[in-house]
Formats: C-alpha cells, sequence, structure tokens
C-alpha cells in the first residue's frame, strides 16, 4: 500500500545551519506531495506542497522538489532558526485513495539552538 | 473565517466511559476529515465526509467508533466504552475539495483514558 517514509529525529542543529529532513514515498499513479509542520501544542499546518513531478513546493525559506524518478520529496532550508524548532511531517494525497485523505510518515522532530 | 475548531482540547475519561468531540470547519469546505495521531507517530486516517455524506472509514475505526456530519457542518465523534489505547491526539480537518490542495487542521483533541 501507500506509505510515506521519513529520517527518524530528533535533528539537532544551530541555528543559520542547513537543513535537509529525507522523504521518501511508495504510491501508485501520481500522488501530491506535503509537508506539514507541528510546532509545540498547535495543530498541523500546511508548509508547502506540490502536485506533480519536478514541481518545486516553497514557504517561509524552506523547499521541496517532487522526484518522481527517486520517489522523493526532502525538505531544505538554506539557514535555520530556533522558531523552526517543531515536528516536520511529510504526507502524500494518492490517487489509490481517490485523493481522499492523507497518509502522512512518522515525523521527524527538529531542535535549534542558538 | 477563524479555521477549523474542535472542542474540548483536552479530555480525561475512566475507561469505559462515553466521549464525544466535536469539529466546527471551514465554513465553505465541503469535505471533513478525522485523524488520529499518537505519541510519536503521524496522523492516520479514521474517516471522512463530503457534506452529510460518510465516504470512507478505515479499519481503525472499530465500532466503538461513530461519526455524524447531520447537516454538513460540524461534526462529532464518538467513541463508546473507551479503552486506554484509545488515549491519542483527535484531529480534524477540512478541504474544499479532494487531496490535492492540502487541508486545513484544528489543533485537535487530547484524549486520555485512565
Amino acid at each position: 500500500g501507500d506509505s510515506v517514509t521519513q529520517m527518524e529525529g530528533p535533528v539537532t542543529l544551530s541555528e543559520e545551519a542547513f537543513l535537509t529532513i529525507n522523504c521518501t514515498y511508495t504510491a501508485t499513479g501520481y500522488p501530491s506531495l506535503f509537508w506539514y509542520v507541528q510546532y509545540p501544542g498547535e495543530g498541523l499546518q500546511l508548509l508547502l506542497k506540490a502536485t506533480k513531478a519536478d514541481d518545486k513546493g516553497s514557504n517561509k525559506g524552506f523547499e521541496a522538489t517532487y522526484r518522481k524518478e527517486t520517489t522523493s520529496f526532502h525538505l531544505e532550508k538554506g539557514s535555520v532558526q530556533v522558531s523552526d524548532s517543531a515536528v516536520y511531517f511529510c504526507a502524500l494525497s494518492a490517487a489509490t485513495g481517490g485523493y481522499n485523505k492523507l497518509i502522512f510518515g512518522a515525523g521527524t522532530r527538529l531542535a535549534v539552538h542558538p | 473565517d477563524t479555521g477549523v475548531s474542535q472542542d474540548p482540547r483536552h479530555k480525561i475519561t475512566k475507561r469505559g466511559q462515553n466521549v464525544t468531540f466535536r469539529c466546527d470547519p471551514i465554513s465553505e469546505h465541503n469535505r471533513l476529515y478525522w485523524y488520529r495521531q499518537t505519541l510519536g507517530q503521524g496522523p492516520e486516517f479514521l474517516t471522512y465526509f463530503q457534506n452529510e455524506a460518510q465516504l470512507e472509514k478505515s479499519r481503525l475505526l472499530s465500532d466503538r467508533f461513530s461519526a455524524e456530519r447531520p447537516k454538513g457542518s460540524f461534526s462529532t465523534l464518538e467513541i463508546q466504552r473507551t479503552e486506554q489505547g484509545d488515549s491519542a491526539m483527535y484531529l480534524c480537518a477540512s478541504s474544499p475539495e479532494a487531496g490535492s490542495y492540502g487541508y486545513t487542521f484544528g489543533s485537535g483533541t487530547r484524549l486520555t483514558v485512565v
């Protein structure tokens, strides 16, 4: 079945460091791909999305490119801030589910220190 | 519009009791979703509605769980005869249409069964 695999956390970085969080997926057809962020005590917020191969989603300095050949959607940011500390979830919306549900990875916790 | 609202934010109940949660979606969204998130895991799909029709239910949704959306607006999720394994964050989300645009999530209801 459809699935999402994320790198395990926690990821601990110093402020202004470069961030990569790996995400790979398994799905039939052509899923849409998402990154959600969950700050402490809050619900999930959509960070960025890509709906077809080679699309690049971007928001708040974060970027991810839909790579069909490697079935990946890695999240990157050139210079992290303390305020980026949160849990990041990669997700897909698949044709097999009629695009009616999201399948999430387990999440990657990011801790950024001053 | 204030986004997706969930009530209560926290619920502590004794094993065997019934609980009910409420979700108010974004008013113009006709799709509403329920997810469950356990500690250290990504959200898992439970069920979704298009308007008042419940169109899909996960196998995670045992017979003790029931969800309704009587007038196509707010939704309720009831758990009967709660068990300790039901302890989780219950998330509601809404969207204007299927998958590719992503969802807007509420802040969730954290259930603790003691």
